[in-house]
């Protein structure tokens, strides 16, 4: 399979605890995002990058927030000091970039839980 | 107001209905839209881009107004494949390639 992958697929962890998402996306794709998504919601934008660089990084994404993609290759999402408000899904996608505008193609998302 | 718009329904519909789904974008330097797909407690799946022309996929039509800043998706002969969340995205263009979701149309096809 191709497509975007992210790992792991669910995470329940204590409150206070620090917590870090992985996505590889679709090879050749060198635009990344990520998005957090709760029940009812659209997916929010969270940070984007184009290679390495991370270009755009929202309003809602706080300081106990960080994403990295070192190699613009894989991607990191750490949150640190989880917080009950952090439960969602966190969803990840890639896209080409190529003159035009181009979908973006998501993975199957990690589930975050705070107890 | 939120930069993309839908009702977010439900939408219950007997199998083998039309039913037609619109979404309003506010922020006219959304270049490219998009409708995608997504089955509950999965990731969005893209269903088809949205061209001022129309373009037609199988059942599906999507439609997009700019003068008036509207875009739509028509599915004919429902099935009941079809029941999911319809997400409308507006994507601006250049560098960054900003992308917004609306809130999503949920939609129930009944046998």
């Amino acid at each position: 399979d191709t497509g975007v992958s992210q790992n792991p697929r669910h995470k329940i962890t204590k409150r206070g605890q620090n917590v870090t998402f992985r996505c590889d996306p679709i090879s050749e794709h060198n635009r990344l995002y990520w998005y957090r998504q709760t029940l009812g919601q659209g997916p929010e934008f969270l940070t984007y990058f184009q290679n390495e660089a991370q270009l755009e990084k929202s309003r809602l994404l706080s300081d106990r927030f960080s994403a990295e993609r070192p190699k613009g290759s894989f991607s990191t999402l750490e949150i640190q000091r989880t917080e009950q408000g952090d439960s969602a899904m966190y969803l990840c996608a890639s896209s080409l970039d190529v003159q035009g505008d181009q979908p973006q193609h998501f993975g199957d998302g990690t589930r975050l839980s705070i107890l | 107001r939120k930069e993309v718009e839908q009702d977010p329904g439900p939408f219950n519909v007997p199998e083998g209905a039309t039913v037609a789904f619109n979404c309003t974008y506010s922020n006219s330097a959304s270049q490219s839209f998009f409708w995608y797909r997504q089955d509950c407690r999965k990731e969005p799946k893209l269903l088809m881009s949205v061209y001022s022309s129309g373009n037609e996929d199988g059942r599906f039509t999507a439609q997009l107004n700019r003068a008036s800043q509207y875009i739509s998706l028509l599915i004919r002969d429902s099935k009941l494949s079809d029941s999911a969340t319809y997400l409308c995205v507006g994507q601006r263009g250049g560098g960054y390639q900003k992308v917004t979701f609306g809130i999503g149309t949920k939609l129930q096809v009944i046998p």
